[in-house]
């Protein structure tokens, strides 16, 4: 089973639309939950931490659920450069104590004029 | 803003080669990460890295792999006698701290190695 689980997409919607990706993650131990974007060819960065009680920035909202291991991202009114990749990450804490993030394996986004 | 930068943004070796992959964090950061991408796939944790000394690392960062901070503002990743299979995008990133939300990861942009 794949630590953590996203619908690959793509995802094409209109410019406006709502668009809404989950993800599901196996491990219980997981500690914090990211989303980031990529774009092609380029590194991840950051898009929002996910808290348990959802969190908003601007247009996009995440939520958590963790007694179903599932996490959500909604993006409002979406914009031609919103097209990229979603990244569903989860934060592992290591024996050591040590931060160890796991990528799901993205979800795509093409926005369309 | 300050960022994480990586060098050289494209490096091609040929296999049984030794290569350096370079990269400053964020000045502030204690926490350094190296992750691989490679191409087509999911972003892959190699190895964390604090007070010099490896915290936590993955199945993939072998004896092939080492790490190193050879003074107060590099990160290095070393690969021994690289192999085709190593060919993919390397990925530098850094944080503050560990534990928690507030001590988010902030990724450079990127090695792309390429073992012939």
């Amino acid at each position: 089973r794949k630590e953590v689980e996203q619908d690959p997409g793509p995802f094409n919607v209109p410019e406006g639309a709502t668009v809404a990706f989950n993800c599901t993650y196996s491990n219980s131990a997981s500690q914090s939950f990211f989303w980031y974007r990529q774009d092609c060819r380029k590194e991840p960065k950051l898009l929002m931490s996910v808290y348990s009680s959802g969190n908003e920035d601007g247009r996009f909202t995440a939520q958590l659920n963790r007694a179903s291991q599932y996490i959500s991202l909604l993006i409002r009114d979406s914009k031609l450069s919103d097209s990229a990749t979603y990244l569903c990450v989860v934060n592992i804490i290591g024996s050591n104590a040590g931060n160890m993030l796991t990528f799901g394996g993205g979800t795509r986004l093409m926005v369309k004029p | 803003e300050p960022e994480v930068t990586q060098t050289p943004s494209h490096q091609v070796t040929q296999m049984g080669q030794e290569v350096i992959l370079r990269c400053v964090p964020i000045s502030n950061h204690l926490y350094f990460y190296w992750y691989r991408q490679i191409l087509g796939q999911k972003v892959e944790f190699l190895v964390s890295f604090y007070n010099n000394e490896i915290s936590e690392k993955s199945e993939i960062f072998d004896d092939q792999f080492s790490v190193e901070r050879p003074d107060g503002s590099n990160f290095t990743l070393k690969i021994r006698s690289t192999k085709l299979e190593d060919s993919a995008m390397y990925f530098c990133a850094s944080s503050e701290g560990v534990g928690g939300y507030a001590y988010e990861q902030y990724f450079g942009p990127g090695t792309r190695l390429t073992v012939t």
